[in-house]
């Protein structure tokens, strides 16, 4: 079975440019969840889709951020325009829909992370 | 609110050594606490989770963590230190909603090292 997987592994791009991250969760699996590390920080959560419907996007930091998931598969993340406090690591994880209702503790499977700098 | 604090941005110890990575949360419910390790180039992976059932729960590569409600805490530990765990370390809580999903809840990471 394929993990999650992310495109690109990396990516330079100036301050100002636009820059789309995508993320392929394993098949199957409801629920897709952004979340992003700043260097030297903790990983901090973003947002979550069940399907193709956003669920939660508490953590994103602002309007220059938009997510995605077409058809409730693959997810993408736009950064537009980019600033230099955008740089860092984003990573995507998946997880099933709960055996039971109203209970979850479902392991999120991760993928390898889009390594985002800004310059 | 739920919250992580790892002790430790960096630990050392030799091949062969005892191993301990120091987790300790904050959590108003009963928590699910995970420990995830990322390996150069590679993506998070879990090494084991708590979920109220046996409070020592046994993880991949020889790692073990115990719950401790009194403490809040939740060490992660390996008896004897192999190279190939060098890695960066991170210790969660779970964020439970209805509807059944949860978010987690990162602490800063623990990057361990492992010296011959």
């Amino acid at each position: 079975e394929a993990g999650v997987t992310q495109f690109p592994s990396h990516s330079v791009i100036e301050k100002g440019q636009t820059v789309t991250l995508r993320c392929d969760p394993i098949s199957g699996h409801d629920n897709l969840y952004w979340y992003r590390r700043v260097m030297g920080k903790e990983i901090k959560f973003l947002l979550h889709f069940v399907k193709e419907s956003k669920q939660d996007e508490s953590g994103m930091p602002n309007n220059r951020f938009l997510a995605e998931r077409t058809g409730g598969t693959y997810s993408t993340l736009k950064v537009q325009p980019a600033e230099l406090e955008d740089s860092g690591v984003y990573f995507c994880a998946s997880s099933p829909r709960p055996r039971l209702a109203g209970r979850s503790n479902n392991e999120q499977f991760f993928g390898p992370g889009t390594r985002l700098t800004v310059l | 609110a739920q919250s992580v604090t790892q002790l430790g941005s960096h630990v050392s110890v030799s091949e062969g050594a005892l191993v301990l990575l120091r987790c300790n949360y904050s959590s108003s419910v009963p928590p699910y606490l995970f420990w995830y390790v990322q390996y150069p180039n590679q993506g998070l992976q879990l090494l084991l989770k708590y979920t109220s059932a046996a409070t020592l729960v046994k993880g991949i590569n020889g790692f073990e963590a115990e719950f401790k409600k009194s403490e809040t805490s939740f060490h992660l530990t390996k008896p004897s230190a192999h190279m190939s765990d060098a890695a960066e370390y991170f210790c969660a809580v779970s964020l439970m909603f209805s509807g059944g999903y949860n978010k987690l809840i990162f602490g800063a990471g623990t990057r361990l090292a492992v010296h011959p």
